[in-house]
């Protein structure tokens, strides 16, 4: 597709559970990133990968969180255990090669912990 | 490693009134800049960037920042705001080399009064 893509756009689920989201990024882009961005608050970084090198997992905010890429393109974020505090929009974004190219966004996974 | 701070999470100005949004980076080595805009309900896109050469950069909707080395800061500006300004804006550092992750402020909620 021409941009990045990710399911589900919505996302509701019970406590406890476990989720997973999707993210397709720009083919050819080496970076992508996970974001989180909760209600009324700005972005805050879970995951980033860069090509073949080890991803940089200082974002995530407990051992719950996991995300993982299948060489450079798809990527799942998986949320084991959902908790209320989980809830927020997850959103994914990729980049080309290159520091001064900019990252493209998808629309974002909305999801509620009920 | 980078970073990057947004004064003021929340800047309410009159329509008509100047736009300044202010950016403030650290980094180690000369950085590449961006200005990306979130609409309500809507994904990030980008705004604006710096990467080399005119510190001056103009961009999308009337919108410039500049880059001033020696206060190490990228503030975006507009001259003029209009209500379809209201939207939430982050700005961003990355650098050059082979780990340019992308590092994102928290970001400023920008309200228009009529």
């Amino acid at each position: 597709g021409a941009g990045v893509s990710q399911s589900p756009s919505n996302k509701v689920t019970e406590k406890g559970k476990d989720v997973e989201l999707r993210c397709d990024p720009i083919s050819g882009h080496t970076a992508l990133y996970w974001y989180r961005q909760r209600l009324g608050q700005g972005l805050e970084f879970l995951i980033y990968f860069q090509g073949n090198s080890a991803p940089d997992k200082s974002g995530l905010p407990s051992d719950r969180f996991s995300a993982e890429r299948t060489g450079e393109s798809v990527s799942t974020l998986t949320i084991q255990r959902t908790q209320q505090e989980d809830s927020a929009v997850y959103l994914c974004a990729s980049s080309g090669t290159g520091g001064n190219t900019e990252a493209f966004f998808g629309q974002g996974t909305r999801l509620t912990v009920v | 490693a980078q970073s990057v701070t947004q004064l003021g999470s929340h800047v309410s100005v009159s329509e008509g009134a100047l736009v300044l949004l202010r950016c403030n980076y650290s980094s180690s080595v000369p950085p590449y800049l961006f200005w990306y805009v979130q609409y309500p309900n809507q994904g990030l896109q980008l705004l604006l960037k710096y990467t080399t050469g005119a510190t001056l950069v103009k961009g999308i909707n009337g919108f410039e920042a500049e880059f001033k080395k020696s206060e190490t800061s990228f503030h975006l500006t507009k001259p003029s705001a209009h209500m379809s300004d209201a939207a939430e804006y982050f700005c961003a550092v990355s650098l050059t080399g082979s780990n340019y992750k992308l590092t994102f402020g928290k970001g400023t909620l920008l309200t228009v009064n009529p």
